[in-house]
């Protein structure tokens, strides 16, 4: 395993339209990340995962934002209606079971125009 | 919520010691991280301090004091290949953690 996988790697998107993210963590990892970050900034906390269940959403996401992970595998992250404003690079991480430490992916990088 | 303070940037030189600080306010403290994040590329892992005191790991030492909701990244003799972004992060009971907006280290020959 090499790693946490993100696709793709880059968007371009025009407004309005809806966007889907995937993350593939390092197997057996069962907390999974999601963060957003934007040049100068450090990551910001979208959602968490432990196996299947979301224990965690960030109180400044929209109603635009979803996130699954159906199998405690995988997850998706969905921007419905895209604003300019999520351009951004979207990073997602995951971490074992006996440890707090997160291992990120590579980031997709989304651009709104 | 989470309030999470360290200085925009810093400048050392080649060979020399660095200390980053950080600073924290949260409810539901349950540790502390350090990442390095190089320009265009993901965060990595460096340190982990969940009790008081300081934790050494190579050439990298990481301190924590929850009293004083206070924590250092140590860098000793830093090479060119250290200048990168370094990111406090802050973890809590929930399992969410929160980043600072990291420290940009540049190390000059």
């Amino acid at each position: 395993d090499t790693g946490v996988s993100q696709d793709p790697r880059h968007k371009i998107t025009k407004r309005g339209q809806n966007v889907t993210f995937r993350c593939d963590p390092i197997s057996e990892h069962n907390r999974l990340y999601w963060y957003r970050q934007t040049l100068g900034q450090g990551p910001e906390f979208l959602t968490y995962f432990q196996n299947e269940a979301q224990l965690e959403k960030s109180r400044l996401l929209s109603d635009r934002f979803s996130a699954e992970r159906p199998k405690g595998s995988f997850s998706t992250l969905e921007i419905q209606r895209t604003e300019q404003g999520d351009s951004a690079m979207y990073l997602c991480a995951s971490s074992p079971g006996l440890s707090y430490e997160q291992y990120f992916g590579p980031g997709t990088r989304l651009t709104v125009t | 919520g989470q309030n999470i303070d360290q200085p925009t940037e810093m400048t050392a030189t080649e060979g020399a010691i660095v200390q980053i600080n950080c600073t924290y306010q949260t409810s539901g403290f349950n540790g502390l991280f350090w990442y390095q994040q190089h320009a265009g590329e993901a965060p990595t892992f460096l340190s982990y301090n969940v009790l008081d005191g300081l934790e050494e790991k190579g050439r990298f030492s990481s301190f924590l004091s929850r009293s004083k909701g206070y924590s250092y990244l140590l860098l000793k003799e830093l090479q060119m290949k250290d200048s990168a972004s370094y990111l406090c992060a802050v973890r809590t009971n929930a399992g969410k953690s929160t980043f600072g907006d990291g420290t940009t280290l540049t190390v000059k020959p």
